[in-house]
């Protein structure tokens, strides 16, 4: 079974930190996504990676970046946090044919 | 471009009553189509696929590309049905997709 870890469940940053989200895949994929989850906004794409060292923008890649040294790490990093990106943030990872396999996610505030 | 419209923010239904759960897409080529849900304080986890064709829980969902909908059906609806439901598409790339706004269900006891 597929497992993605998002390595914090909730987490409270301020204004102006440099904050990074982790997420780990354990099923050698090689896509791997960040969405942020807003109420009446559905998911949206922010980044996503086909392989190491690899990455596309999404539909929100204002404010973010990513990094993915290595093929079960993919990590979001936000630069310098605002009050706006106060979310849920979703990691998803994929192969080939098959469905998005998401991880818990990370709430996470902005004060 | 892809796009996945779910109408519905809200949707009741009694418990027992038949529910359908919206979804329309705009894409210039052959989608594949899923429907994920969200129970509270759970993952994200897929529900079904049209390639599938097969019921899960219940739930159906026929593609039909004349009307360009993927509406997820059950006959009769159960208070475990209560969740967020979202449908996707997956693009042409193979490597990207796209969510609707979702469609909060609940069912009434």
């Amino acid at each position: 079974d597929v497992k993605v870890t998002q390595s914090s469940r909730y987490l409270v940053k301020r204004t102006g930190e440099k904050v990074f989200l982790e997420c780990v895949q354990d099923m050698d994929h090689e896509n791997m996504f960040w969405y942020r989850q807003d109420p009446g906004l559905g998911l949206r794409l922010i980044y996503f990676s086909y392989d190491v060292k690899m990455k596309e923008k999404g539909d929100i890649p204002e404010g973010y970046s990513v990094s993915r040294e290595k093929k079960e790490r993919f990590s979001l990093i936000l630069e310098s946090a605002s009050t706006n990106q106060t979310s849920m943030y979703l990691c998803a990872s994929q192969q080939g044919a098959q469905p998005q396999h998401f991880g818990d996610g990370t709430r996470l505030s902005i004060l | 471009a892809q796009r996945v419209t779910q109408p519905e923010k809200l949707l009741s239904v009694f418990k027992g009553a038949p529910v359908e759960l919206k979804c329309n897409y705009s894409y210039s080529g052959s989608p594949e189509l899923f429907w994920y849900v969200q129970y509270s304080r759970q993952r994200l986890q897929l529900l079904l696929r049209h390639i599938s064709r097969e019921s899960i829980k219940g739930f159906t969902a026929d593609l039909n590309k004349g009307e360009t909908s993927f509406h997820l059906k059950k006959p009769f609806a159960q208070e475990e049905d209560s969740a967020m439901y979202y449908c996707a598409l997956r693009g042409n790339t193979g490597n990207q997709f796209y969510f609707g706004t979702g469609t909060s269900l609940t069912v009434i006891p």
